[in-house]
C-alpha cells in the first residue's frame, strides 16, 4: 500500500466520450504529478501541481485537462481521445516539488481507447 | 531533452547477482533513483542517490558516479519476486524527474 490510490483501475471509452481519471493521497504530500507510460517507453511526465497551482504543462494536448481541487486529489479529465492514448496513466505525489523528497506513486489506471 | 539509457532486459538465476545500469546526459543533476515496478502494479521507491558511491539497502545497492553519468542497480541473493521491471530517473537542475524505458528483468529457477 503506497498510500496513492487511482479510480479507475482499468477504462475503456470511445473517442467521443468523457470521462475522468481520479487520484488521492493519504500521505500529507503537497506536490503531486499526472505521468503517461506506454509499453516500452519511458514514463512521460504530463502535468505537476504544487501546493494546487500547475507548475508544469509538458507540451499535453488539450484533450487531456487536470484539476486538482485541493492539495489530496488529482483528477484528469479526458474528452475527444485517440487510439494512441492507450497507456497506463499514472499518478504521483511528493511532499512538495523540489528538494530530496521521493515521489511516491499510484497503482494507474489502464486505459484503452477505441 | 534528457536522455536516459538502460538495457531492455536482462534474465538471471535464482540466488545470482544481476547488475543493471544506466547512463545518463541530463541538464544539471540533482539526484538519481531506482524504482521496482512489477507487472500491473506501481513504481515502488528503491534507492536514490546523490553524491558519488554506492549506497547498500539489504540485497540491493545502487553506485552513482556523477562526472561519468553511470549509475547501476546491484540485486544481490536474487529471488524469483524480485522479476520486475527496474526503472532508473534522472532529476535535473529544475527538479524534473525523467525515467529511462526500464529494464525487465526475469529470475529463473
Amino acid at each position: 500500500e503506497t498510500g496513492v490510490t487511482q479510480t479507475p483501475r482499468h477504462l475503456v471509452m470511445g473517442m467521443t466520450n468523457k470521462k475522468s481519471l481520479k487520484c488521492e493521497q493519504h500521505l500529507g504530500h503537497n506536490a503531486m504529478y499526472w505521468y503517461k507510460q506506454s509499453a516500452k517507453k519511458p514514463l512521460e511526465l504530463m502535468f505537476v501541481y504544487n501546493f494546487k497551482e500547475q507548475t508544469e504543462n509538458n507540451s499535453v494536448p488539450s484533450r487531456f485537462s487536470p484539476e486538482c481541487p485541493n492539495s489530496s486529489h488529482l483528477f484528469l479529465h479526458l474528452h475527444t481521445l485517440q487510439p494512441e492514448d492507450s497507456a497506463l496513466y499514472l499518478c504521483a505525489s511528493s511532499q512538495e516539488r523540489g528538494g530530496s523528497e521521493t515521489q511516491y506513486f499510484g497503482p494507474g489506471t489502464r486505459l484503452l481507447v477505441l | 531533452g534528457q536522455n536516459i539509457d538502460q538495457p531492455t532486459e536482462m534474465t538471471a538465476t535464482e540466488g545470482a547477482i544481476v547488475q543493471i545500469n544506466c547512463t545518463y546526459q541530463t541538464s544539471g543533476f540533482n539526484g538519481l533513483f531506482w524504482y521496482q515496478q512489477h507487472a500491473g502494479e506501481a513504481p515502488t521507491f528503491l534507492s536514490y542517490n546523490v553524491l558519488d558511491g554506492l549506497e547498500e539497502k539489504g540485497r540491493f545497492s545502487s553506485f552513482l558516479s556523477r562526472s561519468k553519468g553511470y549509475s547501476y542497480l546491484l540485486l544481490k541473493e536474487l529471488q524469483m519476486k524480485d522479476s520486475a521491471s527496474y526503472l532508473c530517473a534522472v532529476r535535473d537542475s529544475d527538479y524534473k524527474l525523467s525515467f529511462g524505458a526500464g529494464t525487465t528483468v526475469t529470475v529463473r529457477a
